[in-house]
């Protein structure tokens, strides 16, 4: 089955210690991107990559790293997590860029205390 | 300031009822345009999206979207809603030769028996 997954779903953390949110694909696809969604602010783009090793900053990208080292995984790494980073995130790939059909994964709700 | 605005943030419509959804959107030329749906707990679904060309889109699940130029819109439409349409709803809109994506704060759809 063609899906993107995320672990871990749900992670509580404290101020401070660093974490990793995993993404992977298994359509080939050449681009991936990271968002979070905030309550009235809908989503907002972290980083995205077209290809292995390519990555650019989004909209948001303070406290936030990402590697492409492989075309189908895309981790989201929050060295020092501030309360500020609670949030939902969506990890999304697409066949050739945003333009194509992004595909969503399941979501990882994070809460930074 | 570069914008992709939903002026509402909570629709509530009866089932069988039609549905508009608004968006409107800020850039010096037109974007890609997108409608992406959430259901409750779920990553975000394509509804349907605009080039180029006909400025009347058919999406998936019975949905439409009209762009209009002279309004920088991309309204989204249903002509009769079905309880299953309940959800969250996003404009969404890449910029020519851009890789990153903006939404817009999102729709929250609620539909009466």
């Amino acid at each position: 089955e063609a899906q993107v997954t995320q672990n871990p779903r749900y992670l509580i953390t404290v101020t401070g210690k660093k974490l990793t949110v995993t993404c992977s694909q298994n359509m080939n696809h050449e681009y991936m991107s990271w968002y979070r969604q905030d309550p009235g602010l809908g989503l907002r783009q972290i980083y995205y990559s077209m290809n292995v090793e390519v990555t650019d900053k989004g909209d948001v990208p303070e406290g936030y790293k990402v590697s492409r080292k492989e075309k189908r995984n895309f981790p989201l790494i929050l060295e020092s997590p501030s309360p500020n980073q609670t949030s939902l995130y969506f990890c999304a790939s697409s066949l050739g860029g945003p333009g194509y059909e992004q595909y969503f994964g399941p979501g990882t709700r994070l809460t930074v205390t | 300031a570069q914008s992709v605005t939903q002026p509402d943030i909570h629709i509530t419509v009866s089932e069988g009822a039609s549905l508009e959804l608004r968006c409107n959107y800020s850039y010096g030329a037109t974007p890609y345009l997108f409608w992406y749906v959430q259901s409750p707990g779920q990553g975000l679904q394509l509804l349907l999206k605009y080039f180029s060309g006909d400025t009347l889109v058919q999406g998936i699940k019975g949905f439409e979207a009209e762009f209009k130029r002279s309004q920088s819109s991309f309204n989204l439409r249903k002509p009769s809603v079905h309880w299953s349409d309940a959800a969250e709803y996003f404009c969404a809109v890449v910029l020519y030769n851009n890789n990153d994506m903006r939404f817009g704060a999102g729709t929250r759809l609620t539909v009466k028996p």
